[in-house]
């Protein structure tokens, strides 16, 4: 059975940093792609970064770039977000998702997703 | 960025019945078109990828269509756990981008 479980989350003052971590197990983690995607409070979703599987390709939506670093350790089947540089608006439920298409050129399907860990920026 | 418009914000639907829900892409996202429903309390869950393939287990009461800017996602016969929030999601371009939603009440 797949399962994300995310962990690192935590109330932090704005300009603070916190390191968001996936634990991924079930499946062959370094064969597939990995996204982080956030909820704010009573509002839709927002996809925030992707990373492909050998972590050399990656990319951020325009509200975090320069601010959030996704990253992956293959070995230890694991994701992480470095987030700096905290607002009050990224304040969410930040979720860790699997893209689980097989190979490049099929369509993307995020088809399995963690519960989320809560990151709430705040003084 | 790609913006995904969803219509309406709320449908209110009675059990049993059909529901049709909309997503507009400003610019063309091919077929390259997701749905996702997300109960409350619940993590988003996958319907539909590729506009219209249906994902693992997804009962056949869901379909997609569309391609290029419009689509859509019908649920042929509502039934209770139906209830939810539904997400279309464009991955066709850089950065990825979700509607806002439409929600799916008992009328």
């Amino acid at each position: 059975e797949v399962q994300l479980v995310e962990s690192g989350g935590g109330l932090v003052q704005p300009g603070g940093s916190l390191r968001l971590s996936c634990a991924a197990s079930g499946f062959t983690f370094s064969n597939y792609e990995m996204n982080w995607v956030r909820q704010a409070p009573g509002k839709g979703l927002e996809w925030v970064s992707y990373i492909n599987s050998g972590g050399d390709d990656k990319h951020y939506a325009d509200s975090v770039k320069g601010r959030f670093t996704i990253s992956r350790d293959n070995a230890k089947n694991s994701l992480f977000l470095q987030m700096n540089s905290l607002r009050a608006d990224d304040t969410a439920l930040y979720y860790c998702v699997r893209d689980g298409r097989q190979y490049e050129g099929a369509y993307r399907r995020f088809d399995h997703w963690g519960q989320g860990t809560l990151v709430t920026v705040s003084s | 960025e790609i913006v995904m418009t969803q219509s309406p914000a709320t449908l209110s639907v009675s059990p049993g019945e059909r529901a049709t829900l909309s997503c507009r892409a400003s610019q063309s996202v091919n077929t390259n078109l997701a749905w996702y429903l997300q109960r409350p309390g619940q993590a988003p869950r996958l319907l539909i990828y590729g506009a219209s393939t249906g994902a693992t287990a997804i009962p056949a009461r869901f379909s997609g269509s569309g391609s290029g800017t419009d689509f859509t996602l019908t649920i042929s016969s509502l039934q209770s756990e139906d209830f939810a929030v539904y997400y279309c999601h464009q991955y066709n371009n850089w950065p990825l981008t979700f509607g806002g939603g439409t929600r799916v009440e008992i009328k």
